[in-house]
């Protein structure tokens, strides 16, 4: 079975501090994972997709398959960034691809 | 918003009542989902549906129905609503693109 874990449920930084979520995964396929975020009671947002290897609001996030993992990282943290952030794993056409979400990360950013 | 519009955005009811959500599509999409949120879980898959009368359960599927008669529109019944499943609603779709997208939640409260 798939499983998303994201060890932190709070996270909390200073702003211009460098800021990391963690995920890992277990999936016996080929993964496909995405960041999504959630800001104040809103709808959940696609942060990034791996295979799009593209930086977004200064977000970056390598798929490291020998750790199986797929942490999200920023150099300088802002306010702004203050949000719920879930890693969430693709299972494929073969199973309609479903989303496999983590429990998600509380970031705040603190002035 | 990817055309994504989910009714009632909020609804309160009593338990052992029958409650619909609807999630409606504007693009055809033949992949639809419902998902639940929850402090401390995440969000957890209710039903899927790949195609017009075609559904299948998630993972937390028990207590709840889905209808998709059309391709715009996918229902979700709380067939006797209880209290373990006051929660937040998200709808998403999944074009071909290969992005999973959410629409804006209905928060249900059962009392």
């Amino acid at each position: 079975a798939q499983r998303v874990t994201q060890p932190e449920k709070l996270l909390s930084v200073f702003k211009g501090a460098p800021v990391e979520l963690k995920c890992n995964y277990s999936y016996s396929g080929s993964p496909e994972l995405f960041w999504y975020v959630q800001y104040s009671r809103q709808r959940l947002q696609l942060l990034l997709r791996h295979i799009s290897r593209e930086s977004i609001k200064g977000f970056t996030a390598d798929l490291n398959k020998g750790e199986t993992s797929f942490h999200l990282k920023k150099p300088f943290a802002q306010e702004e960034d203050s949000a719920m952030y879930y890693c969430a794993l693709s299972s494929g056409g073969g199973s309609n691809y479903k989303l496999t979400f983590g429990k998600g990360t509380l970031l705040t950013v603190n002035p | 918003d990817a055309g994504i519009t989910q009714s009632p955005r909020h609804k309160v009811t009593e338990t052992g009542t029958p409650v619909t959500l609807r999630c409606h599509q504007t693009e055809n999409h033949r992949y639809m989902y419902w998902y639940r949120q929850d402090p401390g879980h995440g969000l957890r898959l209710i039903h899927y549906s790949y195609g017009v009368k075609d559904t299948d359960k998630g993972e937390v599927s028990d207590g709840y129905s889905v209808s998709r008669s059309k391709t715009e529109d996918f229902l979700l019944t709380l067939e006797s609503a209880t209290s373990s499943q006051t929660s937040v609603y998200f709808c998403a779709i999944r074009p071909t693109s290969g992005v999973t997208y959410f629409g804006p939640g209905t928060r249900l409260t059962v009392t």
